[in-house]
């Protein structure tokens, strides 16, 4: 049983426009969620992440938004660079549940075409 | 480097060996976990240390699979009698609770192949 769902195994961009990631959830007891990003032979790197008791969470050109009650959020990456190019997971806990550990959806593709 | 360190970065064993990994978490992070991946999956989480001890473990980790946290610092994951389906990416991650909202930190892994 899925709990963190990304649909989209791939997504492909030109560099400059803007990238969109989506991830959905189904445990509404979750409430703190990140997203990764994970190059070939690589761990996966911290990008950015989100409190449910928020809605919007920016960094730089990384912007996290997140809709409770469609349990659904999105990264948004604005301005998109090839170097960008990389599989991007969306990861879920329930930090006030007393439960560390992170749920990981299957991760996207994202490619940003110079 | 102050990242989160994993060694060996590869190991390729026959079946039914028993394997070892080592991972050292960034120095100042109380919490640790190991996850494991597999080909078009995120990763799954198997388990986690506050300090030295061992807080939370998935079903996934077997009787065949042990991990040790022992002084608070570095930890193992030991699988014994590996099989082919042990085959996959270990990921360590460590992060530094405090209270509220924390990341974790991934190493880069140890990628297991069982022949």
């Amino acid at each position: 049983d899925q709990q963190v769902k990304q649909n989209s195994p791939s997504l492909s961009v030109q560099e400059g426009r803007i990238s969109i990631l989506n991830c959905d959830y189904t445990n509404s007891m979750f409430d703190y969620f990140l997203w990764y990003k994970k190059y070939p032979a690589e761990g996966p790197t911290f990008l950015i992440s989100i409190s449910s008791i928020k809605d919007k969470n920016e960094d730089g050109r990384f912007t996290v938004f997140l809709n409770k009650s469609a349990k659904h959020l999105s990264l948004h990456i604005v301005p998109s660079q090839p170097g960008d190019s990389a599989v991007y997971f969306c990861a879920a806990s329930q930090m006030q549940g007393g439960s560390e550990k992170l749920v990981f959806g299957k991760g996207t593709k994202l490619t940003v075409n110079p | 480097d102050t990242g989160v360190s994993q060694d060996p970065r590869h190991k390729i064993t026959k079946r039914g060996q028993n394997v070892t990994f080592r991972c050292d978490p960034i120095s100042e992070h109380n919490r640790l976990y190991w996850y494991r991946q597999t080909l078009g999956q995120g990763p799954e989480f198997l388990t986690y240390f506050q300090n030295e001890a061992q807080l939370e473990k998935s079903r996934l980790l077997s009787d065949r699979f042990s991990a040790e946290r022992p002084k608070g610092s570095f930890s193992t994951l030991e699988i014994q009698r590996t099989e082919q389906g042990d085959s996959a990416m270990y990921l360590c991650a460590s992060s530094l609770a405090r209270g509220g909202d924390t990341e974790a930190f991934f190493g880069q892994g140890t990628r297991l192949t069982v022949v």
